[in-house]
């Protein structure tokens, strides 16, 4: 069944501090890998998507690469305002159609 | 552009009353998606629509209708609602294609007592 996995839940940073965010997946063939950011009371936003093991993409301060088996995000030198909730997603095929299968996500909080 | 508008925004019911929930995008995205958002779960597919006049199961459609209404507008109507379904419910669109990014609505916030 594929399943998408993202670590640690929560994360406390300084501003400054550099950090990653996991997520590691199982699906059968991988079509792509989306990283979502989430404010409190507000829809995910879009952030990356990648298509392929080796692939990288940045925006900011982040950047997201991938592997067989699994994605980082990483975030160099955060401010306040990147404080949110990180979805990563996999695309998987099931009864014939595309669909998104979600990770839980993990809450970022930096603090000045 | 507005993107994915939702409404409403807050909604408290009965169990056993009705809702619509209603969603419209203005990017020309071919297909929509309702999902809910429950603590601890991540979001779960309700209902999509591939493409206009289509609409097909997703992972938890029980207790749930939807109509695509046009290519704009994508609703998800809660027949008689039940406290299992109090959650956060999302709307989204795609273009359906290759790059198959997802834009997300602000949500509704449901509680059913």
């Amino acid at each position: 069944e594929d399943q998408v996995t993202q670590s640690p839940e929560a994360l406390r940073l300084q501003e400054g501090e550099s950090s990653s965010l996991n997520c590691s997946y199982t699906v059968s063939g991988l079509r792509g890998l989306f990283w979502y950011r989430q404010d409190p009371g507000k829809g995910p936003e879009f952030l990356f998507t990648l298509y392929s093991a080796g692939e990288e993409k940045e925006k900011e301060r982040l950047k997201a690469t991938l592997t067989k088996k699994e994605s980082f995000l990483h975030i160099t030198a955060p401010k306040p305002e990147d404080s949110a909730t990180y979805l990563c997603a996999v695309q998987a095929w099931r009864s014939g159609f595309q669909k998104l299968v979600f990770g839980t996500g993990t809450r970022l909080l930096v603090s000045p | 552009n507005a993107g994915v508008t939702q409404t409403p925004k807050f909604q408290v019911l009965k169990t056993g009353q009705s809702m619509t929930l209603q969603c419209a995008q203005d990017m020309n995205h071919n297909s929509m998606y309702w999902y809910r958002q429950d603590p601890g779960m991540g979001l779960r597919l309700i209902y999509y629509s591939a493409s206009e006049g289509t609409t097909d199961k997703g992972e938890v459609p029980n207790g749930y209708n939807v109509s695509r209404l046009n290519k704009r507008e994508f609703s998800l109507r809660l027949e008689s609602a039940a406290p299992s379904q109090t959650s956060v419910y999302f709307c989204a669109s795609s273009d359906g294609g290759i790059t198959y990014e997802q834009y997300f609505g602000p949500g509704t916030r449901l509680t059913v007592t």
